[in-house]
This record gives C-alpha cells, sequence and structure tokens, in this order.
C-alpha cells in the first residue's frame, strides 16, 4: 500500500521567506509525527498530532514554527521568517498508536530545506 | 532529559566479519526501535522489541532488549556490503508518544 508522502523533496528558499512543508500519513494512521534531521543536532522530535490534535509540541524549535493537521490526514509544517540555521532534512512519519499499542512509526521520504 | 547513546559513531568492517553496535538509554523503557538509513534515504523499520529479553532476527542482523540494564544490541553477522548504512536506535517512554533516537551509527562494510 501507499507509504507516508511529503512535499516538496526539496526547497530552496532565502532567508526570511515563510515555508510550507506538507505531509500525506498513510491511510488509517491516527498518529503523525514531525522530526527534524540535521547534521549537528541528529533526528530530533518537533511535533505530535494525535487526529487533529497536538498534545505534544514541545520540539518546535521556536514561534516562528507551527503545524496542522487537518480531516485526520494531511498535515502542514510552517516555517516563518526562516533562518539558515532552520536548513535541515524534515521528516514526517505516522502511526497507528494507541495507548496500548506499540509505536512503530513509518517514515515519509522527507524534504530537503536549504535556506540561503 | 532521556538519553538515547549509540556506540560506535562509525564502523568499518570487513564483510564476512561480526560486531555489535550498542544502543544505551537513561530511563526506563520497556520499547525500543531500530530503523535502518541509506544515503540520502527516509528511515526504514527493522525491529520493534517491546518487552524485557525480546529478541529479534532478520537475516544476518539481530536485535535484543535488556530493559533491567536499559540496553539493546544489533549484532551483525557475517557482514555483506548491501549492510552499509546507518542505523538508529529509538526509545518511546510512552508518556511522551514521540520516539527518542540515538546519536546514529554508520556502518560501513568493505570487502
Amino acid at each position: 500500500g501507499a507509504g507516508v508522502s511529503q512535499s516538496p523533496s526539496n526547497k530552496v528558499t532565502e532567508k526570511g521567506k515563510d515555508v510550507e512543508l506538507r505531509c500525506d500519513p498513510i491511510s488509517g494512521h491516527t498518529a503523525l509525527y514531525w522530526y527534524r534531521q540535521s547534521l549537528g543536532q541528529g533526528l530530533e522530535f518537533l511535533i505530535y498530532f494525535q487526529g487533529n490534535s497536538a498534545p505534544d509540541k514541545s520540539g518546535l524549535p521556536s514561534d516562528r514554527f507551527s503545524a496542522e493537521r487537518t480531516g485526520g490526514s494531511v498535515s502542514t509544517l510552517t516555517i516563518q521568517r526562516t533562518q539558515q540555521e532552520d536548513s535541515a532534512v524534515y521528516l514526517c512519519a505516522s502511526s497507528t498508536y494507541g495507548r496500548d499499542s506499540y509505536n512503530e512509526q513509518f517514515f515519509g521520504p522527507g524534504t530537503r530545506l536549504t535556506v540561503l | 532529559e532521556l538519553k538515547v547513546e549509540q556506540n560506535p559513531l562509525f564502523l568499518s568492517m570487513q564483510e564476512g566479519k561480526n560486531y555489535t553496535i550498542y544502543c544505551n538509554y537513561s530511563t526506563t523503557s520497556d520499547r525500543l526501535y531500530w530503523y535502518r538509513q541509506d544515503p540520502g534515504k527516509s528511515l526504514e523499520s527493522l525491529f520493534v522489541l517491546l518487552s524485557n529479553g525480546a529478541v529479534k532476527q532478520e537475516g544476518r542482523l539481530m536485535a535484543s532488549l535488556d530493559t533491567k540494564a536499559r540496553l539493546s544490541t544489533l549484532h551483525i553477522t557475517a557482514a555483506v556490503h548491501d549492510l552499509s548504512a546507518t542505523y538508529f536506535c529509538a526509545v518511546d517512554i510512552g508518556s511522551t508518544d514521540k520516539l527518542i533516537f540515538g546519536t546514529g551509527t554508520r556502518l560501513q562494510v568493505f570487502p
């Protein structure tokens, strides 16, 4: 079946511009996660959605970062006024995680963001 | 703060040899995951370990979990070039609903 998809695959932007990154999770997966992977920081959690709610936003690095999820499906991560330190690969993952089940997350191909 | 440490960070090994990658974590958890990442690619799930003493094997890779020692191992048997990749362990402590990843071990297998 279809896996997690993300778009765009690559994004180059100028410092100060806003960007939107999109994630389409696996159909039926209620949990959705955003992570960031950079050379200096490794793999970092950003935000978690259960349905359309975000009970854990603790990984968002600043108020320039926001995310939403609609219809329990597609999610958009928005970065406002991008900075060079925002350059990284942004990964989305989804799972069927529930309180009594384990949390095997399936990852999308990522969006490579480069801020010039 | 939960920390997940892997060692070694880089491993260069000859085909046919055996080696073990270690994953230590700093808080109580009974769920641990191993992922593989090829260069320029995303993360592929390898193993899900859900309880103390869990052992799983797939081909030349075998993963185990000791929750009392807060340690997981990924053992490579008779390495082949196709196993060259970066391997990550990750811990799910349940209450946070997120995975905390280790630093990754970059494995390079040469003839």
